[in-house]
């Protein structure tokens, strides 16, 4: 069975600090994505990777940088944590192709206080 | 660009009925849809996927969809449903023919299931 873990069910943070949510899939995939869900905003695309050390932005990657130095392992990074950061997050994997699905990660539910 | 809609932020049905979540889509060429159900507390798990061929796709946990061009439209059904069918589901289109193929998510509807 496909399996994407998240470092993080739930993650408290305070304001100016740095903060890394992991991810991590096993199945050999080439391309990883980081999502943030917000309750009516649906999941919004922050960045997405080809492959190891690429990196692509998505739609919202203001405030956000990503790491992927091995094929398994996605991290997003928030730089200096901000209360509008408060939010889920979502890894994804998915096999190269336009028709394949993703599969995703229970979610970290990321509070900035 | 691709752009998805679910015109229905929340849909109330009672155990046993009948249920429809719409999703609209816009885009130029054949696109690849997909419906996702993400349970409290859960990611999402894909429902089912469309590509090409039969129109009407069959899914997981009874729901099936049809694929409608004209209409642009990718709605998700099932005839009875469950108690624990109450989740949040997101319709996806992806792209088929160049371009980035990330695919765009709908806002999500959540199915509120009365005993």
């Amino acid at each position: 069975d496909v399996k994407v873990t998240q470092s993080s069910r739930y993650l408290v943070k305070r304001t100016g600090e740095k903060v890394f949510l992991e991810c991590v899939q096993d199945m050999d995939h080439e391309n990883m994505f980081w999502y943030r869900q917000d309750p009516g905003l649906g999941l919004r695309l922050i960045y997405f990777s080809y492959d190891v050390k690429m990196k692509e932005k998505g739609d919202i990657p203001e405030g956000y940088s990503v790491s992927r130095e091995k094929k398994e392992r996605f991290s997003l990074i928030l730089e200096s944590a901000s209360t509008n950061q408060t939010s889920m997050y979502l890894c994804a994997s998915r096999p190269p192709g336009r028709r394949n699905e993703q599969f995703f990660g229970p979610g970290t539910r990321l509070t900035v206080l | 660009a691709q752009s998805v809609t679910q015109p229905d932020i929340h849909i109330t049905v009672s155990e046993g009925a009948s249920l429809e979540l719409r999703c609209n889509y816009s885009y130029g060429a054949t696109p690849y849809l997909f419906w996702y159900v993400q349970s409290p507390g859960q990611g999402l798990q894909l429902l089912l996927k469309y590509f090409s061929g039969d129109t009407l796709v069959q899914g997981i946990k009874g729901f099936e969809a049809e694929f409608k061009r004209s209409q642009s439209s990718f709605n998700l059904r099932k005839p009875s449903v469950h108690w624990s069918d109450a989740a949040e589901y997101f319709c996806a289109v992806g792209n088929a023919s160049g371009g980035s193929y990330i695919p765009t998510f709908g806002r999500g509807t959540s199915l509120i299931v009365h005993p």
